[in-house]
């Protein structure tokens, strides 16, 4: 089955910098990319997503890239915010436009930005 | 739209005994649930798959007996947590699939077993 493999776990960066998270997927089939931000106790909060016929997306400071061929998908977070600390999550499912397949986590990635 | 809404949000058990957790789409039809348990500082870890009118899905290593799925319409799929002990104490949230646009996510139940 899929499995989604994430780094950093944690990673800390000061107020205004970049951050970047990454993902690497193990099913070829796989074809939509979500990425979910999460408070503690809350229901994940989609924030961007990628799928297979392209290669990056973006929205505002926000984009992700994907690498079909290495099997991985990047977030990238330009000129971070302290609002952007918490908990983030890649994802991968293989349903194809319908969206029917099964999701699958990664580890989580608990950012923080310093002011 | 494509809303789920999911209860209850916090549940206290007695070890032994079962709980219910309902999650209902309240404005499509969710043929497919997926349903996720995450411990403390964890992802989000798939336990099974219900789709309308037939058996639930369930992923390796979890309990199909202590995990009971009934997906009975295109609006409710429930998980009944049976003979709850401290260790299945987590927050469970479900997951429905619509078409073309995502996922969209219940708004999870913390489950604590005394």
């Amino acid at each position: 089955g899929e499995n989604v493999e994430q780094h950093p776990s944690t990673l800390s960066v000061q107020e205004g910098d970049s951050a970047v998270i990454k993902c690497t997927y193990s099913d070829s089939a796989s074809n939509y990319f979500p990425w979910y931000k999460q408070e503690l106790g809350k229901r994940p909060q989609l924030i961007i997503d990628i799928r297979s016929n392209v290669g990056e997306k973006k929205d505002q400071r926000i984009a992700v890239t994907l690498n079909k061929t290495a099997k991985h998908f990047s977030l990238h977070i330009t000129e971070t915010q302290p609002e952007d600390s918490a908990v983030y999550f890649c994802a991968a499912s293989n349903g194809g436009s319908s969206n029917t397949g099964k999701l699958i986590f990664g580890q989580g990635t608990t950012l923080q930005v310093k002011p | 739209g494509a809303v789920v809404s999911q209860h209850p949000s916090r549940v206290i058990c007695k070890s032994g005994t079962s709980v219910k957790i309902e999650c209902r789409s309240l404005d499509f039809q969710a043929t497919t649930m997926f349903w996720y348990r995450q411990f403390p500082k964890q992802s989000l870890m798939l336990m099974a798959t219900s789709n309308e009118g037939s058996k639930a899905t369930y992923e390796q290593g979890v309990e199909k007996d202590k995990f009971l799925i009934n997906h009975a319409s295109l609006t409710l799929s429930t998980l009944t947590v049976t003979s709850a002990h401290p260790e299945d104490s987590s927050f469970y949230i479900c997951s429905a699939p619509f078409r073309g646009r995502g996922y969209t996510f219940g708004s999870g139940t913390r489950l604590t077993v005394v």
